[in-house]
């Protein structure tokens, strides 16, 4: 079975540019995150999908980021325009279903995003 | 969402069992603990997930005291390949979001 596919792996852009960031879940996982590590800091959670609905992005930093899930499938993250402090490694994470005894969520390689 | 607390660092020798301990003073009734181990460049990756007592699998055992705030990861025999960082994670019921904390950098020498 496919595991979580991040693209690209890495991706190189100059303040003010726009990038878009995607993800493919593992099939059938109906719960898809999107976490991210600045520089130094800790991996902090941007916002999680149920199906194609935003069931909370709350981690979300400002309205320059856009996350989609068009039809529940595969998501975008798009920075619009990018800053330099949005370099970082950003990872998806999916998951079967909520609740149960094992919220185990399995998470991609990461897009690691250099912002010059 | 509930806080956790770990060494930034451990080292250990091959062969040996190694216990992370982990401090979340503020875990609400619904919360899971859960474990991820991560190698550079690449993703968290799951390694055990508890709710009290003691949960064992075929890497590690979680080991949860009853007032939950906090656990023990314990890992037996590692090796080389057990260097990594080790987040301990509190969610809740739903699993939402994980809490990523600095993790527990181990590394076992030979």
């Amino acid at each position: 079975e496919a595991g979580v596919t991040q693209f690209p792996s890495h991706s190189v852009i100059e303040k003010g540019q726009t990038v878009t960031l995607r993800c493919d879940p593992i099939s059938g996982h109906d719960n898809l995150y999107w976490y991210r590590r600045v520089m130094g800091k800790e991996i902090k959670f941007l916002l999680h999908f149920v199906k194609e609905s935003k069931q909370d992005e709350s981690g979300m930093p400002n309205n320059r980021f856009l996350a989609e899930r068009t039809g529940g499938t595969y998501s975008t993250l798009k920075v619009q325009p990018a800053e330099l402090e949005d370099s970082g490694v950003y990872f998806c994470a999916s998951s079967q279903v909520q609740g149960g005894d094992r919220g185990e969520q399995f998470f991609g390689p990461g897009t690691r995003l250099t912002v010059l | 969402l509930a806080k956790t607390t770990q060494p930034i660092s451990m080292d250990s020798y091959e062969g040996q069992e190694v216990n992370i301990t982990c401090s979340h003073n503020n875990i609400a009734t619904n919360d899971y603990i859960t474990w991820y181990q991560q190698f550079p460049s690449q993703g968290p990756r799951f390694i055990i997930q508890g709710y009290k007592t003691k949960v064992t699998n075929e890497v590690a055992s979680l080991f949860i005291p009853a007032d939950r705030k906090s656990s023990t990861l314990s890992l037996p025999r590692v090796s080389l390949s057990d260097t990594a960082v080790y987040y301990c994670l509190v969610g809740d019921g739903n699993f939402n979001k994980f809490y990523f904390g600095s993790g527990t950098k181990l590394n076992v020498k030979p």
